[in-house]
């Protein structure tokens, strides 16, 4: 079974862009069954979807977020990555990634999530 | 503002049955989009329950399950246990504009 797992910086600066990456373990990131998405959770609300990657690098994105929001993939590494740049307060959440089962759409694992604060 | 319109919290007693509702358009679960549903236990990530309207995967006991029906589906768990408070979240995908769609939420209480 998949494993996912975020690592990056806890406290970003306002303004400043944030990075994290996410590892995949127990499979191939390459497989064509799968996009590897993003979805955020700020404190105390819901899951908001942030965007998907395909192994070949197509992406798709919320499109509240598009135009702040790159998504890539290092096939040779296993781990794709998020990068949201001019960040606010309203960008501090638990980032998740997660894997997308292209048959049915549906995210079927999901990494632990990493909190990351926004500070000015 | 949610795509996917749930109840913002629901209620039972130990052993009582209750569903969680989701709310859709023709442009997602209308269309024919699968529902799924996900747990998140408090301070865990969310943990796929459902998937496909009414699948299991492994390891997820049978008083969970899932229905479709139009623009809606459900969600109801039978025999509740004080382990099932959680945070519920239905998910679909949107046609119109391409993307992944989530529900707003549910709380459960476990009076």
């Amino acid at each position: 079974q998949l494993q996912l797992q975020e690592s990056g910086p806890g406290l970003v600066k306002a303004s400043e862009t944030l990075s994290l990456s996410c590892a995949v373990s127990g499979g191939s990131i390459s497989t064509g069954n799968y996009y590897w998405g993003w979805i955020r959770q700020p404190p105390g609300e819901g899951l908001e979807w942030i965007g998907n990657i395909y192994y070949s690098g197509i992406t798709y994105y919320n499109p509240s977020l598009e135009s702040r929001v790159t998504i890539s993939i290092d096939t040779s590494k296993n781990q794709f990555s998020l990068k949201l740049s001019s960040v606010t307060a309203a960008d501090t959440a638990v980032y998740y990634c997660a894997s997308f089962l292209r048959s049915g759409s549906k995210f079927d694992y999901w990494g632990q999530g990493t909190l990351v604060t926004v500070s000015s | 503002q949610s795509v996917l319109t749930q109840p913002p919290s629901v209620s039972g007693a130990p052993g009582q049955r209750v569903t969680i509702s989701c709310t859709g358009s023709s442009s997602n679960i209308g269309t024919g989009y699968d529902v799924h549903w996900h747990q998140q236990l408090p301070g865990t990530a969310p943990k796929l329950l459902i998937y496909g309207n009414n699948n299991r995967p492994s390891g997820v006991p049978d008083r969970f399950s899932g229905s479709k029906s139009g623009t809606s589906a459900s969600l109801a768990i039978t025999g509740l246990q004080a382990e099932d408070e959680a945070d519920y979240y239905c998910q679909s995908y949107d046609s119109m504009s391409g993307h992944v769609v989530f529900g707003g939420g549910t709380k459960l209480t476990v009076l």
